[in-house]
């Protein structure tokens, strides 16, 4: 079956780096996605393509894959950013999708 | 401006039958490359991918569901419903479409609709 693993939470200080790994074999095969939710909120989308950024995201968001390991990085993290981080992918035949069990990112 | 919104019962009792309707703008479903998504996420707990209907009427669903898991649209209405049969109190849950474009991931999503599964 299909799983993307991610930490549990990351703890970073304002204006610090702070990195989120998610880990899967497909991810060799299928781009990743990235997704920030806030309490209460839909989650919005980050990164497409395992790189792309969407319209309107600030750059200190990026994103890389290489092998079987995504990674969003937040460069120079902002009070605002404390939330909720969810990886994406598709299986390796894109039959379906799936998303890691989320990253809670806390500023301190 | 695309928008997404869903609409359904907030309570559903077990073994009943669970059916929600995604209303949309902005875009069209027979259009090439677009798809709408469900997702779920149970109170306090991750997101859960549950199934896609795309332009060409392709279904994807998760391995999980696939047994009680039903996805239609109505292209001229400009609706996708979604089905889940026999529920239990593990399908509690806010309850979310999706507007996606093939490889550009789940790019506008509706404000979420929660469910509750009790007698």
């Amino acid at each position: 079956s299909h799983e993307l693993t991610q930490p549990p939470s990351v703890s970073v200080s304002p204006g610090q780096t702070a990195r989120i790994s998610c880990s899967g074999d497909a991810l060799s095969k299928q781009y990743v996605y990235w997704y920030q939710q806030k309490p209460g909120q839909a989650p919005i989308l980050l990164i497409y393509k395992d790189t792309q950024r969407t319209s309107g995201i600030p750059d200190r968001f990026s994103g890389s894959s290489s092998g079987t390991t995504g990674t969003l990085t937040i460069t120079g993290v902002q009070a605002e950013d404390e939330a909720d981080y969810y990886c994406q992918s598709a299986d390796t035949t894109i039959s379906y999708y799936v998303f890691g069990g989320g990253t809670r990112v806390n500023v301190l | 401006q695309i928008t997404l919104r869903e609409s359904g019962p907030s309570l559903v009792k077990p073994t009943e039958t669970l059916t929600l309707t995604c209303t949309f703008s902005g875009f069209s479903l027979s259009t090439d490359g677009l798809a709408v998504g469900w997702i779920r996420q149970p109170p306090g707990k991750a997101l859960e991918w549950l199934g896609v209907i795309y332009w060409d009427g392709d279904e994807r669903y998760s391995p999980t569901l696939r047994s009680r898991l039903s996805i239609t649209k109505d292209t001229p209405k400009n609706q996708v419903v979604l089905t889940l049969t026999n529920v239990v109190p593990a399908d509690t849950a806010t309850y979310f479409c999706a507007h996606r474009r093939v490889d550009y991931g789940d790019s506008h999503w509706g404000q979420g609709t929660l469910v509750t599964v009790s007698s």
